[in-house]
């Protein structure tokens, strides 16, 4: 039973422009909100975080949306850059577990 | 300081035989965790530890496979007889408060079973 859904496996973007990446939860209870980056390879790295609290979470070119009502998150990532290329996992904290989403490899075009 | 380190990092063994996966957390990293991504899934929770004692291992799939950490510092995940649906890529993580600050993974072990 998934309780943390990334829909898009892949995504495509031009250099510069916006990347959005999406995930959907089924757990109200879930506290907080991470993204996790992936190259091929290496383990998960952490990106970027949110509080159940919060709404909008902002770091440099990344900002992470949540909307509690919708139990739907948002990654967005401007300007996009070729390094960000990776595949994103979206988790989600209750008590010490992690619940991640399958990823969603994103690829930005030169 | 050195992150999480995890070996092997690939492993290719036949259906029925044994592997054993070993990770080093962070030193001084009481919660050690393990985790596994079957090709194209979600990364999966098998088990937590704090220092030696299991806290949490509702994830573990069966009783094929057995983890430790003796000492409360590297631990092992062992596979025993090995299935083909095992196949995955088997990361572990380490944080030293239990909360999602300064969690830290390791690059993973690639099993393929054949």
């Amino acid at each position: 039973d998934q309780q943390v859904k990334q829909n898009s496996p892949s995504l495509s973007v031009q250099e510069g422009r916006i990347s959005i990446l999406n995930c959907d939860y089924t757990n109200s209870m879930f506290d907080y909100f991470l993204w996790y980056k992936k190259y091929p390879a290496e383990g998960p790295t952490f990106l970027i975080s949110i509080s159940s609290i919060k709404d909008k979470n902002e770091d440099g070119r990344f900002t992470v949306f949540l909307n509690k009502s919708a139990k739907h998150l948002s990654l967005h990532i401007v300007p996009s850059q070729p390094g960000d290329s990776a595949v994103y996992f979206c988790a989600a904290i209750s008590g010490n577990q992690f619940y991640f989403g399958t990823g969603t490899s994103l690829t930005v075009i030169p | 300081e050195a992150g999480v380190t995890q070996f092997p990092s690939h492993s290719v063994i036949e259906k029925g035989q044994t592997v054993t996966l070993r990770c080093d957390p962070i030193s001084g990293h009481d919660n050690l965790y393990w985790y596994r991504r079957v090709m194209g899934k979600e990364i999966k929770f098998l088990l937590h530890f704090v220092k030696e004692s299991k806290q949490d291992e509702s994830g573990m799939p069966n009783n094929r496979f057995l983890a430790e950490r003796t000492g409360g510092t590297y631990s092992t995940l062992k596979v025993q007889p090995a299935e083909l649906e095992d196949s995955g890529v088997y990361f572990c993580a380490s944080s030293q408060s239990g909360g999602y600050y300064g969690y830290t993974f390791g690059s993973g072990t690639r099993l393929t079973v054949v």
